[in-house]
């Protein structure tokens, strides 16, 4: 089975600026979630999309949505970029069982605001 | 809000020395997973605890699960270069979070 899929891997931007990402999750997983790694605050979780529906949501502001197709594909939106939304974006798709959940993460994408 | 600590933020060892990452959670967990982060690429799950007190092992790794559920730890035998990395513990977050992974920590091998 091929991995999680994000594109793009590297992506630079300016402030004010908006930005979409996209994550393509494991064949048969239906559940995507997204976060995003700083060096300072480490993996924050940023929403979880079910069959597409958000079903959970993190700490962060307005600016920073999602969505999921029918496909299960997966895209996150960001507003009004700030400095501070530099980081890692990492998408995971989850697999679950009757006694175990396990996400899988796919490579990232790398944003840099300028 | 939970919050979910690891100690210690970095640690260097020489190669074949052993090396423990203790993660410790404000609440108490139903599980913990543990997922390990190489320089440069993404999270890599490990293994996932659920039960009180639960040990197990994967080769030259053994993690615990403590009896209140509420920390854990992962031990590594005898490093060696491939551990190399990024170790984080994860657990069910409270609220509306999905899974809250810990602060993190970083080992590096000493050859």
């Amino acid at each position: 089975k091929a991995g999680v899929t994000q594109t793009p891997r590297y992506l630079i931007k300016t402030r004010g600026q908006q930005v979409t990402l996209s994550c393509s999750p494991i064949s048969g997983h239906r559940s995507v979630s997204w976060y995003q790694q700083t060096p300072g605050q480490g993996l924050q979780f940023l929403f979880e999309y079910f069959s597409e529906t958000q079903r959970n949501k993190g700490n962060f502001p307005g600016r920073f949505s999602g969505r999921q197709f029918s496909n299960s594909r997966s895209e996150m939106n960001v507003s009004t970029l700030e400095l501070g939304d530099s980081a890692l974006y990492l998408c995971a798709s989850t697999l679950r069982t009757a006694t175990n959940e396990k996400l899988f993460f796919g490579s990232g994408t790398q944003l840099s605001v300028l | 809000g939970q919050q979910v600590m690891q100690i210690p933020q970095y640690q260097h060892v020489q190669e074949g020395e052993d090396f423990t990452t203790y993660c410790n959670s404000s609440t108490t967990l139903s599980n913990i997973q543990w997922y390990k982060q190489r320089p440069g690429g993404h999270p890599v799950f490990l293994i996932q605890l659920v039960k009180s007190g639960e040990v197990k092992k994967q080769k030259r790794l053994t993690f615990q699960f403590g009896e209140a559920k509420k920390n854990s730890s992962l031990h590594i035998t005898a490093t060696q270069t491939t551990d190399v990395g990024t170790y984080f513990c994860a657990g069910p977050g409270g609220g509306n979070e999905k899974l809250t992974f810990g602060t993190g920590t970083r080992l590096t091998i000493i050859p």
